[in-house]
């Protein structure tokens, strides 16, 4: 069965360090993998997915992930963290034919502190 | 372009009664996906649809239900309401529902059952 584990359900960081956000995956197959925001009140917002065409994947608002299959791994950087950034971060994995069925992580709220 | 719409916002119910919640795609999506979020268990698949066909299920018991309607708007019934059904329920729409995972959420009908 697919599954997704985030490392840390809070990160704090000072506004312009590096954000890193950690997930890893257990997949059978070689899996679609997603990193989504959430925003207070708000639903979720894809930041960027992966789906095998280059390892490295860039994503809005300046967020990237590194596929790394032998670590079974898909962490999330940003290399300056904004005052903005300050929301609920979600990995997930594509279920093996599973029609948009999307298995999450359970989630990693950061803090942006001045 | 609109987005995802889902009504109503914010509902508050007591134990034992039903509640309809109703979802309207972005336009040309025909593809409805629907997720429970509690504190407890994060993020929970309910159910797919593609075409008024329900191609997916999550593991939740029969008082959850579902249907989308031709125009691809959907709804999610729950029936004999309990404490635990208090929760964010998030639709979701795609292009077509061919797994990318490239999911386009609502804001979400927050549910609290007393």
């Amino acid at each position: 069965a697919q599954s997704v584990t985030q490392l840390g359900s809070h990160v704090s960081v000072s506004e312009g360090a590096l954000v890193l956000l950690r997930c890893n995956y257990s997949s059978s197959v070689p899996p679609y993998l997603f990193w989504y925001v959430q925003y207070p009140n708000q639903g979720l917002q894809l930041l960027l997915k992966y789906t095998s065409a280059a390892t490295l994947v860039k994503g809005i608002n300046g967020f990237e992930a590194e596929f790394k299959k032998s670590e079974t791994s898909f962490h999330l950087t940003k290399p300056s963290a904004h005052m903005s950034d300050a929301a609920e971060y979600f990995c997930a994995v594509s279920a093996t034919g599973g029609y948009n069925k999307l298995i999450f992580g359970a989630g990693t709220r950061l803090a942006v502190h001045p | 372009k609109a987005g995802v719409t889902q009504t109503p916002r914010y509902l508050i119910k007591t134990r034992g009664q039903q509640v309809t919640l109703s979802c309207s795609p972005i336009s040309g999506h025909r593809s409805v996906s629907w997720y429970q979020q509690t504190p407890g268990q994060g993020l929970q698949f309910l159910f797919e649809y593609f075409s008024e066909t329900q191609r997916n299920k999550g593991n939740f018991p029969g008082r959850f239900s579902g249907r989308q309607f031709s125009n691809s708007r959907s709804e999610m019934n729950v029936s004999t309401l309990e404490l635990g059904d208090s929760a964010l329920y998030l639709c979701a729409s795609s292009l077509d529902g061919t797994n990318t995972g490239e999911l386009f959420f609502g804001e979400g009908s927050r549910l609290t059952v007393l």
